[in-house]
């Protein structure tokens, strides 16, 4: 069974949007991974944030994580053409055994 | 050059064939991964190996075996495919060190 489950399945912004995408989780994790994947083609790690962090930003993401509530958010801001792709989390349960639980990924499609 | 590379990319074959995948990775890893995504969903993972003497059985081992034959080198082999094996397979490396895993082009396997 997967850990997490992502929301919403599909997602249809304009370009310069900002566009949000969630995660939820089902047990205690040692860390949660984003990673992006064009269509049909291999994932691409994004962004890792660890469970006793809450925030942390790249370029022009941002994730959060709330441990409290077993749940975390992509924002992918000013959204552009070249965004669109499928995201997924991907939650890592023990420390150091990198064994990733993926979601079934969000559909990102940024129309110009 | 890509730093993993999967063979072949494409591969249609008949059921009760056996098939093999392999995985080629540059980076140096000692860990790698065999991935399956079915259509509209994330990635299960099959067989995962923190170096040339350790396998292990991940969440949907079964009709599946792997090979470690060095350091850069991991190949998947189903012994007599069948239809609902059809799906596209990851290959991923990582480091202890990072905790991010890096993915293969994937190759699309057909099971007729």
């Amino acid at each position: 069974s997967q850990q997490g489950e992502e929301d919403p399945q599909a997602l249809s912004i304009q370009e310069g949007e900002n566009a949000t995408m969630n995660c939820s989780y089902k047990t205690s994790i040692n860390n949660l991974q984003w990673y992006r994947q064009n269509s049909g083609r291999g994932l691409v790690h994004l962004i890792l944030i660890r469970s006793n962090e809450r925030e942390k930003h790249s370029g022009r993401l941002r994730v959060t994580l709330d441990t409290s509530k077993k749940s975390s958010s992509l924002l992918i801001t000013a959204s552009r053409a070249a965004d669109t792709a499928s995201y997924f989390c991907a939650t890592d349960l023990i420390q150091g055994a990198q064994k990733l639980v993926f979601g079934q990924g969000t559909r990102l499609t940024i129309n110009p | 050059d890509a730093d993993v590379t999967q063979t072949p990319r494409n591969r249609i074959t008949k059921t009760g064939k056996r098939i093999m995948l392999e995985c080629s990775q540059t980076k140096g890893h000692d860990r790698m991964y065999w991935y399956r995504q079915d259509p509209g969903l994330g990635l299960r993972l099959i067989y995962y190996s923190f170096d040339v003497k350790d396998i292990n059985k991940g969440e949907i081992s079964d009709g599946y075996s792997v090979s470690r034959q060095a350091q850069a080198k991991f190949s998947l082999s189903l012994e007599s495919a069948i239809p609902n094996q059809t799906a596209l397979y990851f290959c991923a490396t990582s480091d202890y060190f990072t905790d991010t895993q890096y993915f293969g082009p994937g190759t699309r396997l057909t099971v007729l």
